[in-house]
């Protein structure tokens, strides 16, 4: 696609329940990223996929917190048991392959608040 | 602890001013040092500095890296209101990719 395309663009949940968030980033982008942005705060490292090699999953919060991506394309970001902390937007991002892979595009993120 | 510290974190101004915004960083392994503008929810990318020294420019908008004292400067002249967003540093690694620590941000605003 043109860009990054991220859904659902709001989603509010009750604690406790599983909620899905889906990215699907720029065709041919190699490597893809999860971010996420508390109120009034700077974007928090969550996971990045690079090709076929094992995500660096370092910046997970908690186990409740999961991602795949399927066919090198389409990622998932999976958040079990919400609680209200993890409200926040959650911004996915793509990038080529080669010398200049950090220059991020960044979807419109998903905004998700737990009730 | 890696950290990226920016200011000030939040400034108001009027069309037709010049502003500058401070990003100093405490890293290791330090690649580059991107600058991010924010308005609504998706950054969209700036700039990329690798090299100490190198003005970038784009339009009104320019920006400098120094690797001695670990600090970029991000200027932007002749300020209008389409300006007002908030404005993210970054830095990036050897051998991560894209993945990036950020500031808080500056929050800018331009007042008719």
């Amino acid at each position: 696609g043109a860009g990054v395309s991220q859904s659902p663009s709001n989603k509010v949940t009750e604690k406790g329940k599983d909620v899905e968030l889906r990215c699907d980033p720029i065709s041919g982008h190699t490597a893809l990223y999860w971010y996420r942005q508390s109120l009034g705060q700077g974007l928090e490292f969550l996971i990045y996929f690079q090709g076929n090699s094992a995500p660096d999953k370092s910046g997970l919060p908690s186990d409740r917190f999961s991602a795949e991506r399927t066919g090198g394309s389409v990622s998932t970001l999976t958040i079990q048991r919400t609680q209200q902390e993890d409200s926040a937007v959650y911004l996915c991002a793509s990038s080529r392959a080669g010398p200049t892979n950090e220059k991020l595009f960044f979807g419109s993120g998903t905004q998700l608040s737990v009730l | 602890e890696d950290k990226v510290v920016q200011s000030p974190l939040s400034l108001v101004v009027h069309e037709g001013d010049t502003v500058t915004l401070n990003c100093s960083y405490e890293v290791t392994n330090f690649r580059s040092l991107l600058w991010y503008k924010q308005e609504k929810k998706a950054p969209t990318f700036l700039f990329m500095l690798t090299s100490s020294g190198i003005e970038k420019k784009s339009g009104r908008l320019s920006s400098i890296l120094d690797k001695k004292e670990l600090f970029s400067i991000l200027n932007i002249t002749a300020t209008q209101t389409g300006d007002s967003a908030v404005y993210l540093c970054a830095v990036s690694f050897y051998n991560q990719g894209g993945k990036l620590i950020f500031g808080q941000g500056t929050e800018l605003s331009v007042k008719p």
